[in-house]
């Protein structure tokens, strides 16, 4: 059974630094990988997405996320924060068709703060 | 090129009441899905739909039911409003075949008093 682990559900930066927030799977099979942005009062956005072949997955907004099969991770960086990138991220994995139609399985979410 | 529509945005129940979210997606979507959203829990699937015609229990399905409509249409009823469900609710549709993800609708905010 797929799962998803996000550490910290709050993470605090400052304007301009740099933006880690770690998210690691478990998958029986080769996953593919999402990360979501949620802004407040709006529903899930899709920011970047894994699948197969360039293991380092560029998405909107300047995030990347790079998927390391060795560490079963999919950590979202991005190199400086913005004041506009206070939101709620959430990983997510998919064994692919299956199960609960695509299967997707979410973390729990990490809200984002960013301290001017 | 609306995505998932879900209607309505916001609602408040007493107790005991009964109610149908609506939503409904124009990208030709084989799978829809309900969850609900809570501080501290993430997201929990309450249902999905496959495909057109089936429908399948996710996490937290007691108090609710659903209906696909149609290959647009996904409905989710609370037969009988508990102030447990108080929470944010948002249907998604994908594909279904694993690798595309999903489009969220913008959510309905329910209140049972």
């Amino acid at each position: 059974a797929q799962s998803v682990t996000q550490l910290g559900s709050h993470v605090s930066v400052s304007e301009g630094a740099l933006v880690l927030l770690r998210c690691n799977y478990s998958s029986s099979v080769p996953p593919y990988l999402f990360w979501y942005v949620q802004y407040p009062n709006q529903g899930l956005q899709l920011l970047l997405k894994y699948t197969t072949g360039a293991t380092l997955v560029k998405g909107i907004n300047g995030f990347e996320a790079e998927f390391k099969k060795s560490e079963t991770s999919f950590h979202l960086t991005k190199p400086s924060a913005h004041m506009s990138d206070a939101a709620e991220y959430f990983c997510a994995v998919s064994e692919g068709v299956g199960g609960g139609a695509d299967g997707l399985t979410f973390g729990k979410g990490t809200h984002l703060i960013i301290q001017p | 090129n609306a995505g998932v529509t879900q209607t309505p945005k916001f609602q408040v129940l007493k107790t005991g009441q009964s109610m149908t979210l609506q939503c409904a997606q124009d990208m030709n979507h084989n799978s829809m899905y309900w969850y609900r959203q809570d501080p501290g829990m993430g997201l929990r699937l309450i249902y999905y739909s496959a495909s057109e015609g089936t429908t399948d229990k996710g996490e937290v399905p007691n108090g609710y039911n659903v209906s696909r409509l149609n290959k647009r249409e996904f409905s989710l009823r609370l037969e009988s409003a508990a102030p447990s469900q108080t929470s944010v609710y948002f249907c998604a549709s994908s594909l279904g075949q694993g690798f595309h993800g999903y489009t969220f609708g913008s959510g309905t905010r329910l209140t049972v008093v």
